[in-house]
């Protein structure tokens, strides 16, 4: 079967750095994708990644290993407002998007 | 204004009852996608639409039809609401691009009592 793992929940520190891990079993595999999720809010975009490396924009970053079948997201110099969900989706073979429950990330001050 | 809209935002009803969700874009995109949440679970994909004329089932569809009425506007109907379709739902829209990024609805809160 498809599976997406990430875990539940993760606190950090307002100033910190923090990596989210997502694990991901698909048929086949055409990207992962992080989204952004605010409490009550739309998700909206972060990343995308298909080929190995680590993308970096401002002070999210995302990694792909596709041969571990591994991503992360990385976030750095944490502010309060990152306070949020982070939504890990891989693209299976037939382009359909596999997504995690999410993880929800707490920042204290 | 949003670019992705969905009315009503918020909604409570009973067991029985017939709900339609609606959803209109500016974004000018072809593909619409109608999605549930629920606490603890990934988002699960409930019907897809690539252009007018063309309506995909998602993994989740069962008590659940749709209509694409205009390139613009996308809706969903519980033809029968029943309890365990209390969730959060959203609407989103992607480009022609199979790896386009998904752009999301406000999301219509869900109460079936």
């Amino acid at each position: 079967g498809q599976n997406i793992d990430q875990p539940t929940e993760m606190t950090a520190t307002e100033g910190a750095i923090v990596q989210i891990n997502c694990t991901y079993q698909t048929s086949g595999f055409n990207g992962l994708f992080w989204y952004q999720q605010h409490a009550g809010e739309a998700p909206t975009f972060l990343s995308y990644n298909v080929l190995d490396g680590l993308e970096e924009k401002g002070r999210f970053s995302s990694f792909l290993s596709r041969s571990k079948g591994y991503s992360y997201l990385l976030l750095k110099e944490l502010q309060m407002k990152d306070s949020a969900s982070y939504l890990c989706a891989a693209l299976d073979s037939n382009y359909q998007l596999i997504w995690g429950a999410g993880t929800k990330l707490i920042i204290k001050p | 204004d949003a670019d992705v809209t969905q009315t009503p935002r918020n909604r409570i009803t009973k067991t029985g009852k017939r709900i339609m969700l609606e959803c209109s874009q500016t974004k000018g995109h072809d593909r619409m996608y109608w999605y549930r949440q629920d606490p603890g679970l990934g988002l699960r994909l409930i019907y897809y639409s690539f252009d007018v004329k063309d309506i995909n089932k998602g993994e989740i569809s069962d008590g659940y039809s749709v209509s694409r009425q205009a390139q613009a506007k996308f809706s969903l109907s519980l033809e029968s609401a029943i309890p365990n379709q209390t969730a959060l739902y959203f609407c989103a829209t992607s480009d022609y691009s199979d790896t386009g990024e998904l752009f999301f609805g406000e999301g219509s809160r869900l109460t079936v009592l």
